[in-house]
């Protein structure tokens, strides 16, 4: 199956810097990827989605400026996570779909990144 | 707006147990339904899909079901093994929407005892 991988998998960080989280597809081509949050015992919400080439789309209640998004390649998509804060602090997930009409209709998931802001 | 509920939030059963996972959702208009398992502090690894047409698919000792009209699925899991013990997440995708609109259930948090 399609394997989505994200880096880094843990980061601890001061309140006030600035933190990336990198997702790539390892053996596909994902025009679009998502970026999901996950607070513990909650379910996952979507906080944008990212396009290859154009800007990211991002849901109501979902800060732009502070949640940067770049999808610069068909393989990779990162989320910067701007002067973070400790209720930033949570599991960040991103996913990825096969483009195309090969592509199907699932969703790929990666293993997630632990952000704490102290 | 749809909801996603999953009965029960947790579930602790001997080793070789059968089981059911429960997964509801208010609205119909649907486009497929996935079942997903999460370790703790790890992504989410898709187990079944099923779209809207199906009313179930099998892999293993996994089969799901849905009922589209009543707004459920189910996640059968047999002859339940430690290795098993997981959260177990649906997730529903809506006819209109597109991924983005993908509600997830908050899940059922398992425990399978040797």
């Amino acid at each position: 199956g399609a394997v989505v991988s994200q880096h880094p998998s843990r980061v601890i960080c001061k309140s006030g810097t600035s933190v990336k989280i990198e997702c790539r597809s390892l053996d596909f081509q994902a025009t679009t990827m998502f970026w999901y949050r996950q607070f513990p015992k909650q379910s996952l919400m979507l906080m944008a989605t990212s396009n290859e080439g154009s800007k990211a789309t991002y849901e109501q209640g979902v800060e732009k400026d502070k949640f940067l998004i770049n999808h610069a390649s068909l393989t990779l998509s990162t989320l910067t996570v701007t002067s973070a804060h400790p209720e930033d602090s949570s599991f960040y997930i991103c996913s990825a779909r096969i483009g195309g009409r090969a592509g199907g209709n699932e969703q790929f998931f990666g293993p997630g990144t632990r952000l704490t802001v102290l | 707006k749809q909801e996603v509920t999953q009965i029960p939030a947790a579930l602790s059963v001997p080793e070789g147990e059968n089981l059911v996972l429960n997964c509801s959702f208010t609205d119909s208009a649907i486009y497929n339904l996935q079942w997903f398992r999460q370790d703790p502090g790890k992504g989410l690894t898709s187990l079944l899909l099923i779209q809207s047409s199906q009313r179930e698919q099998t892999s293993g000792r996994l089969n799901a079901s849905l009922d589209k009209s009543s707004g459920r699925s189910t996640l059968y899991i047999a002859a339940s093994q430690p290795g098993d013990s997981a959260t177990y997440l649906c997730a529903v995708r809506p006819i209109s929407g597109g991924y983005q609109k993908v509600t997830f259930g908050i899940g059922t948090k398992l425990q399978v005892i040797p």
